[in-house]
């Protein structure tokens, strides 16, 4: 089937406004991870679902950025009151069991805050 | 705190030769270490990897070597082409800690010239 697929694949926005990234994983997938990619870095981890649950959110920054996975496929991952600092590109993978198992990624949101 | 310490920053390869980017972790703990490949607007793609009970893995062009000892790993890309030329990560993670999720490298832009 299809691969990750990550909307909108561009976002501009201004400081202090309210974000949503959407991720649609793999089918049947039921392990997906947000993580964050700043410019010329690797990727930094942010959260991990296993089924609808947020199994580690250690990676958040802080509580400006919450995720959901309400019926364990289509994930969204919401940003509060946007900082210049939270421009990168945010990476959404899946992976079909999680822990061992191969992590396949989207192409990404790329956000920007003016 | 970086984990996973990845060099050269950038590399420059004539077409047929060999490419080697070198990586290094800290946490032994670690028990799987792939390597991504990623292209200018698409998301990282899973290359090749390793598990440390093995000190070498070939697929096709590509090499992992692993010195479990001296806690470092490095690929090698024999042949290297235009067509490599692109952003690579070495990555690690724990199969018990939060669903295997991935630390990674700073990157390594790779350019083949023809």
């Amino acid at each position: 089937g299809a691969g990750v697929s990550q909307t909108p694949s561009n976002k501009v926005t201004e400081k202090g406004k309210y974000v949503e990234l959407r991720c649609d994983p793999i089918s049947g997938h039921t392990a997906l991870y947000w993580y964050r990619q700043s410019l010329g870095q690797g990727p930094e981890f942010l959260i991990y679902f296993q089924g609808t649950g947020a199994a580690d959110d250690s990676g958040l920054p802080n509580d400006r950025f919450f995720a959901v996975r309400p019926e364990g496929s289509v994930s969204t991952l919401k940003i509060q009151r946007t900082e210049r600092g939270d421009s990168a590109v945010y990476l959404c993978a899946s992976s079909l069991k999680g822990p061992g198992g191969i992590q396949y990624f989207g192409a990404g949101t790329r956000l920007s805050v003016l | 705190q970086q984990q996973v310490k990845q060099s050269p920053q950038s590399l420059i390869v004539q077409k047929g030769g060999i490419s080697i980017i070198n990586c290094a972790y800290e946490n032994t703990a670690f028990d799987y270490f792939p390597w991504y490949q990623q292209f200018p607007g698409k998301g990282p793609a899973l290359l090749i990897a390793i598990r440390p009970d093995v000190s070498e893995k070939k697929e096709g062009r590509f090499t992992i070597s692993f010195n479990k000892s001296a806690k470092q790993f490095s690929l090698h890309i024999m042949d290297s082409q235009p067509g490599d030329s692109a952003t690579y990560f070495c990555a690690a993670s724990m199969k018990k800690t939060s669903g295997s999720r991935l630390t990674f490298g700073e990157g390594t832009q790779l350019t083949v010239n023809p």
